[in-house]
């Protein structure tokens, strides 16, 4: 089946640093990457997608590339601020269209 | 709009007992899915909706129903609930399956003694 590894579990960084989360997929047929960002006690929260014929995606401070070849794709936050401290999911989309998600990583940026 | 929403937020249960959590969304989203979340583990599929009358079977089925009788509601039915069943439970919706924003609801934190 699929599947999608996720690192790092727990991701510390100064106000103002940069943080990058890397995940791994298995399925050569996904072509859809979301992010999703979760605040304690809500649901998650598309912040940004992807699909296969692109590499990179830029949304203001939030970027995420990907490496078909290399089957992995990264989130990128720049200029971090105290209100993206959440856990992060990445997901990706295979053949059976539906989303597998990877295990998390909770981000605390530090003042 | 409110969304997707879900009753209850908080629910115990005794082994064996039975119990359905609602969701409901009014953005006429023809796809809905409910998801179990464990710490350490993300969230994984239970089962899901393409339209009123189909559903389907996710990564982790066993121990739960579904039905999908309007395009607003899909209700996740435990039948005899177990320990391991003690989760948070997500419902989401999206336009269609496949490539498109799922919206999530607040979720139900579902403790089994």
């Amino acid at each position: 089946g699929e599947n999608v590894e996720q690192h790092p579990s727990t991701l510390s960084v100064q106000e103002g640093d940069s943080a990058v989360i890397k995940c791994t997929y298995s399925d050569s047929a996904s072509n859809y990457f979301p992010w999703y960002k979760q605040e304690l006690g809500k649901g998650p929260q598309l912040i940004i997608d992807i699909r296969s014929n692109v590499g990179e995606k830029k949304d203001q401070r939030i970027a995420v590339t990907l490496n078909k070849t290399a089957k992995h794709f990264s989130l990128h936050i720049t200029e971090t601020q105290p209100e993206d401290s959440a856990v992060y999911f990445c997901a990706e989309q295979g053949s059976a269209r539906q989303l597998t998600f990877g295990s998390g990583t909770q981000l605390t940026v530090l003042p | 709009n409110a969304g997707v929403t879900q009753t209850p937020k908080f629910q115990v249960l005794k082994t064996g007992q039975s119990m359905t959590l609602q969701c409901a969304q009014d953005m006429n989203h023809e796809y809905m899915s409910w998801y179990r979340q464990d710490p350490g583990m993300g969230l994984r599929l239970i089962h899901y909706s393409v339209g009123a009358g189909i559903t389907d079977q996710g990564e982790v089925p066993n121990g739960y129903n579904v039905s999908r009788s309007t395009t607003e509601d899909f209700p996740l039915r435990l039948l005899s609930a177990a320990p391991s069943q003690t989760s948070v439970y997500f419902c989401a919706s999206s336009y269609r399956a496949g490539g498109y924003e799922q919206y999530f609801g607040p979720g139900t934190r579902l403790t089994v003694t």
